[in-house]
């Protein structure tokens, strides 16, 4: 069974520009996660899909935004990207079994901010 | 608001020695708990998790997790750590009424000398 996969491995962008980061969730998956791990601070909550709806996110601001596609993949948008958005980016998928979901991970992508 | 504590940022074993993480949680309701392995280059692979029933859980490659419902911890345990077990381990907390984001502590780093 393939497990979450994310594209693309890297990104590179400067300052203002914008970056788009995908999630394919394990088949079955219906929930999709978005973390962020940047170096000193751990991984942090971003957004949380289900069923192509937003059900929550983090203490991030607006320009940080996403959705989910009717086949339960995933888009993470970063606006007016800023250094300290260099990070890597983890997304995760659970099969959504109530309380009691296991979110798997995948890969990640690793930003960097010029 | 919620919060995990991983008390040990980074510990060095020699291998055949015994393991134990520590892992705190301030949140009083009930809760899923999860430990999270990260090897170098690696995606997080889950290690094991407790949603209820007996409290000593046992994950893959030989560790296993108590939770304490009174000290609020769930500690990672194993007996006798290898050189293959140098990774960074993460606990990671969710409610147990509600599932959802996870949230993280800042991680363990292990070191297993031969």
């Amino acid at each position: 069974e393939a497990g979450v996969t994310q594209s693309p491995t890297h990104l590179i962008k400067t300052r203002g520009q914008q970056a788009t980061l995908r999630c394919s969730p394990i088949s079955g998956h219906t929930s999709v996660y978005w973390y962020q791990q940047a170096l000193g601070l751990g991984l942090q909550f971003l957004l949380w899909y289900d069923e192509g709806e937003e059900r929550n996110r983090g203490n991030f601001p607006p320009r940080f935004s996403g959705r989910q596609f009717p086949n339960y993949s995933s888009e993470l948008n970063v606006n007016a990207l800023e250094l300290e958005d260099s990070a890597l980016y983890l997304c995760a998928s659970s099969s959504s079994e109530g309380t009691r979901e296991t979110q798997y991970f995948g890969p990640g992508t690793r930003l960097l901010v010029l | 608001a919620q919060s995990v504590s991983q008390h040990n940022h980074h510990v060095i074993l020699s291998e055949a020695a015994s393991l134990e993480l520590g892992c705190n949680y301030s949140y009083g309701g009930t809760v899923n708990l999860f430990w999270y392995v990260q090897y170098p280059g690696q995606h997080l692979q889950l290690l094991l998790k407790y949603f209820s029933g007996d409290p000593l859980v046992k994950g893959i490659k030989g560790f296993e997790a108590e939770f304490i419902k009174s000290k609020f911890s769930f500690n990672l345990r194993k007996p006798s750590v290898q050189w293959s077990d140098t990774a960074e381990y993460f606990c990671a907390v969710n409610k147990g009424n509600q599932g959802g984001k996870l949230i993280f502590g800042q991680g363990t780093e292990l070191s297993v000398k031969p």
